[in-house]
C-alpha cells in the first residue's frame, strides 16, 4: 500500500554537527515532498519542501535532496543548534489532485549543547 | 501565528457523549484537512475538503463525521467514540484548489476518551 518510511526514528548529534534524515516512498506518482518540524507541544510547521521536477533545494542551513528513481528524499541540517531539537516529519502527496498526504513516522532530533 | 485556530484545545468525553471539534482558518485557503496524531504513529490523514467538497475520505469510522460549511470552517463531529480514539486531532489548511501545497496546522485538540 501507500506508505512513507522514515529513518532514523531518533537522532542525537552534537551542536555544530550535521544531521541527516532519510525517507522513502512507495507511490511513484508522488510529486510533492514537504518536511515539517514539530516542537514539543506545538503544531507541525513546514520547514522546506521539494517538487519532483527538482533534485535539490536549499534554505540557509537546511537542504532537501530528491532521487525520483530510487524514490527517496533526505533532509540535511548543517551547523545544528539546540533549537533544532524537535520531531521532523517527511511526507509525500499522492492521489488525484495531490490532496492525500502520507507522513513518515517522524525523527526525534536531539542537539546536545 | 494564529492563521489556523482549533477549539477546544482539550476535550475529555465519555464513550456515549457527542461533541464537536472546530477549526477556523484566516489565511484565505480553499482546502482544509483533519489529521489524527497518536503517540509513536505517523500523522494519519482523515478527511480533506476543497472548496467545501470532500475530496479525500481515508477509511475513517463513521463515528467521526466531518462538516465543512464554508472554506474557512471545518468541524469534526464525534459520537460513541472508543478509548483508542484518544489522540491529538490536528486541522490544517492549504491554498489553492489543488493539492501539493504546504499545509498550515492548528495547535490541535487533545481528546481523551474515558
Amino acid at each position: 500500500g501507500e506508505n512513507v518510511e522514515q529513518h532514523p526514528s531518533t537522532l542525537s548529534v552534537q551542536e555544530g554537527d550535521s544531521a541527516v534524515i532519510k525517507c522513502t516512498y512507495s507511490d511513484s506518482a508522488s510529486n510533492y515532498f514537504p518536511w515539517y518540524k514539530q516542537e514539543l507541544g506545538k503544531r507541525p510547521q513546514l520547514i522546506i519542501d521539494i517538487r519532483s521536477n527538482v533534485g535539490e533545494k536549499k534554505d540557509q542551513r537546511i537542504a532537501v535532496t530528491l532521487n525520483k528513481t530510487a524514490k527517496h528524499f533526505s533532509l540535511h541540517i548543517t551547523e545544528t543548534q539546540p533549537e533544532d531539537s524537535a520531531v521532523y516529519f517527511c511526507a509525500a502527496s499522492i492521489g488525484v489532485g495531490g490532496f492525500k498526504t502520507i507522513f513518515g513516522a517522524g525523527t526525534r532530533l536531539f542537539v546536545k549543547a | 501565528e494564529t492563521g489556523v485556530t482549533q477549539t477546544p484545545r482539550h476535550l475529555v468525553m465519555g464513550m456515549t457523549n457527542k461533541k464537536s471539534l472546530k477549526c477556523e482558518q484566516h489565511l484565505g485557503h480553499n482546502a482544509m484537512y483533519w489529521y489524527k496524531q497518536s503517540a509513536k504513529k505517523p500523522l494519519e490523514l482523515m478527511f480533506v475538503y476543497s472548496l467545501e467538497e470532500r475530496v479525500e475520505n481515508n477509511s475513517v469510522p463513521s463515528r467521526f463525521s466531518p462538516e465543512c460549511p464554508n472554506s474557512s470552517h471545518l468541524f469534526l463531529h464525534l459520537h460513541t467514540l472508543q478509548p483508542e480514539d484518544s489522540a491529538l486531532y490536528l486541522c490544517a489548511s492549504s491554498q489553492g484548489t489543488g493539492g501539493n501545497q504546504p499545509q498550515h496546522f492548528g495547535d490541535g485538540t487533545r481528546l481523551s476518551i474515558l
